[in-house]
């Protein structure tokens, strides 16, 4: 069965760290660029970052509201890709989804979803 | 960043009918549009990708067109599992964005 497992969500206080899990299966893992997707509760989907697979160079691309405090890793060898999260903020309070993405031309889709992971950012 | 401008925001509806939401890009994406239904309490699925493809296994009466910066979703007739919210996404800039969604409702 194709799917993602998001892990490691909680509550923490505002400017403390936190690293998200996503453990793959079902599908080779290492083909794919590997997402994160937010959503703050009551609100719509935010695309929080993307890490491109190996084949691409495994380089990332992030949304301005996170740059610079999130980090996405890979462990193609596991099958699980990690969002790292410094210097949280109330306004990080979200859902988490991991997601891959379905590429077409230069472009693609959040294909396969996980069921998300909650994180509370609150003294 | 590019825009991504969904509208309506909500819409009421029964089973049977035609429904078409859209979606609006700030800038040209050519046919870089994904289209996902969100329930309550669950994850987005992905239903249409690069504007008019199906994805697998989504049934024949969801139908996405555009391209450019102008874009649609059809349901071409409601079924009472349709209800839900819809998003648009633009995958043409690598700071890939959201519209801000569209909540079907039963009317």
């Amino acid at each position: 069965e194709v799917q993602l497992v998001e892990s490691g969500g909680g509550l923490v206080q505002p400017g403390r760290s936190l690293r998200l899990s996503c453990t793959a299966s079902g599908f080779t893992f290492g083909d794919y660029a590997m997402s994160w997707v937010r959503q703050a509760p009551g609100k719509g989907l935010e695309w929080v970052g993307f890490i491109r697979s190996k084949a691409y160079g495994g380089t990332t691309e992030y949304a301005a509201s996170v740059k610079g405090r999130f980090t996405i890793s890979r462990d193609d060898s596991k099958s699980i890709a990690y969002l790292q999260m410094n210097s949280l903020k109330t306004e990080d309070t979200a859902v988490y989804y991991c997601t891959n993405i379905y590429s077409y031309g230069w472009g693609g889709a959040f294909d396969i979803w996980g069921q998300g992971t909650m994180v509370t950012v609150s003294s | 960043d590019i825009q991504m401008t969904q509208s309506p925001s909500s819409l009421s509806a029964s089973v049977g009918d035609r429904v078409t939401i859209t979606c609006r890009a700030s800038q040209s994406i050519s046919s870089y549009l994904n289209w996902y239904q969100q329930k309550p309490g669950k994850a987005p699925k992905l239903l249409i990708y690069a504007a008019s493809s199906l994805q697998s296994g989504v049934p024949s009466r969801f139908s996405g067109s555009g391209s450019g910066t102008d874009f649609t979703l059809t349901i071409s007739s409601l079924q009472p599992e349709d209800f839900a919210t819809y998003y648009c996404q633009q995958s043409y800039s690598t700071s890939r964005t959201f519209g801000q969604g569209t909540k079907l409702e039963i009317k």
